[in-house]
């Protein structure tokens, strides 16, 4: 079964704390992305990954890092949390965008 | 920038009710699809469609593409309580990423 595996389901991190989001993929998809998905905003994209050591803003990049150095592997970084990046976070991966996203089951991440 | 507007954004309805979630758009897609999201988890990946006019069913679920492409309809008959959660529409559009539209929640009461 494919799977996209997100390293954790709840996350709680201090103001100010560096947050590390861990997405793996055993699907040898290219593409790779994080959402953050909020109550009333819907899904919004972070940043996104087409290749290896490559990354591509998304609509709400402000405050985020991300890192792509393996295929399988696309990690989104918090670089000094804020109580405003308390959300649900969402990783996907596709071959083909027609073909669909394959999605993880999210990390909950609050920030107090 | 392309948008997908879903409607209705709530539905509350009792088992065996039938309903029909909208998908709309000013914008052409290549392909249109559909997820259903349960709380806790991620969304999961229903249906593509991609012709113009397709029409695909998966049991109880019926999705249309409109001819033209920009629009689309979800329409399930005799809902069940397992039917509950978020459905997301998205379209594949330029620049090979999908726009989601701001989702459906229903909720089917035993």
């Amino acid at each position: 079964d494919v799977k996209v595996t997100q390293s954790s389901r709840y996350l709680v991190k201090r103001t100010g704390e560096k947050v590390f989001l861990e997405c793996v993929q055993d699907m040898d998809h290219e593409n790779m992305f994080w959402y953050r998905q909020d109550p009333g905003l819907g899904l919004r994209l972070i940043y996104f990954s087409y290749d290896v050591k490559m990354k591509e803003k998304g609509d709400i990049p402000e405050g985020y890092s991300v890192s792509r150095e393996k295929k399988e592997r696309f990690s989104l970084i918090l670089e000094s949390a804020s109580t405003n990046q308390t959300s649900m976070y969402l990783c996907a991966s596709s071959l083909v965008t027609d073909y669909g996203y394959t999605f993880g089951s999210g990390t909950r991440l609050t920030v107090v | 920038t392309q948008l997908l507007e879903q409607s209705p954004q709530f539905l509350s309805i009792q088992e065996g009710e039938n309903l029909t979630v909208y998908c709309n758009s000013s914008s052409v897609f290549s392909s249109l699809q559909w997820y259903r999201q349960e709380p806790g988890e991620g969304p999961v990946l229903l249906v593509t469609v991609v012709t113009g006019g397709e029409v695909k069913k998966l049991k109880r679920l019926t999705f249309q593409f409109g001819d033209a492409r920009k629009d689309s309809s979800l329409h399930i008959t005799a809902a069940q309580p397992g039917d509950t959660g978020l459905y997301l529409c998205a379209g594949a559009g330029a620049g090979n990423m999908l726009t989601f539209g701001g989702g459906t929640r229903l909720m089917v009461k035993p």
